[in-house]
């Protein structure tokens, strides 16, 4: 059955540190999909980045970047020079070709930047 | 603005008094989706949709019904709350609901059954 891990549940840290949240994931389907979603503290989930099974290139975007190793079966996730504005609970989630559109989460990682 | 709005986005209720979360999405989406959210699990998916009057179990789905009669809208029906449902719950819709669709999420409805 497939299965999200975050194993971090809270990380601190201060304003301009690097910072990796990471994600382990299990499934049986070759093909899939990887995501990670941001939930600030008013309480939306924000779509940060979608990532095939096919597709094991490290992608970067401003400070973020985003680190898919299918040996491990990890899709870490990186925060270069965080602020004060990167606190929130991070999701890392699955998405099977198996799975009619369903979302298997991680439980989440509490990321707190200090100033 | 494409967005997925859910109402109320408070709720306070008392054990038994049945009760319907909206849900509604203004992107022409055919799925739709509702997962709770609880601390220390992450979020579970409660019911979904593939399109008008197709819907099936998430892996939560007990306690919970749903309907989705019109394209935009999949309201969550809870028609004798527990204090176990307690939880913040999220709608979200995607283009087509296939595993490479990227889902969009409601702002929540935190929900108290008392």
């Amino acid at each position: 059955a497939q299965k999200v891990t975050q194993a971090q549940t809270e990380i601190s840290v201060v304003e301009k540190e690097d910072v990796t949240l990471d994600c382990v994931y299990e499934t049986r389907d070759t093909t899939y999909y990887l995501f990670w979603y941001k939930q600030p503290p008013s309480g939306e989930l924000v779509f940060l980045i979608r990532r095939n099974s096919f597709d094991e290139q490290n992608e970067i975007s401003g400070r973020y970047s985003w680190n898919f190793q299918k040996s491990t079966s990890s899709f870490n996730f990186t925060i270069t020079a965080s602020q004060v504005v990167d606190s929130a609970v991070y999701f890392c989630a699955l998405s099977e070709y198996s799975s009619y559109g369903k979302l298997t989460f991680g439980q989440g990682t509490i990321l707190t930047v200090h100033p | 603005e494409a967005q997925v709005t859910q109402n109320p986005r408070y709720l306070i209720t008392v054990t038994g008094k049945k009760l319907t979360v909206t849900c509604s999405q203004n992107m022409n989406h055919e799925y739709m989706s509702w997962y709770r959210q609880d601390p220390g699990l992450g979020l579970r998916q409660i019911y979904y949709s593939m399109n008008v009057e197709v819907t099936d179990k998430g892996d939560v789905p007990e306690g919970y019904k749903v309907s989705r009669k019109e394209k935009r809208n999949f309201p969550l029906i809870l028609e004798s709350p527990s204090p176990n449902q307690t939880s913040l719950y999220f709608c979200a819709s995607s283009s087509r609901g296939g595993f490479t669709d990227t889902q969009y999420f409601g702002p929540g409805t935190r929900l108290t059954v008392l």
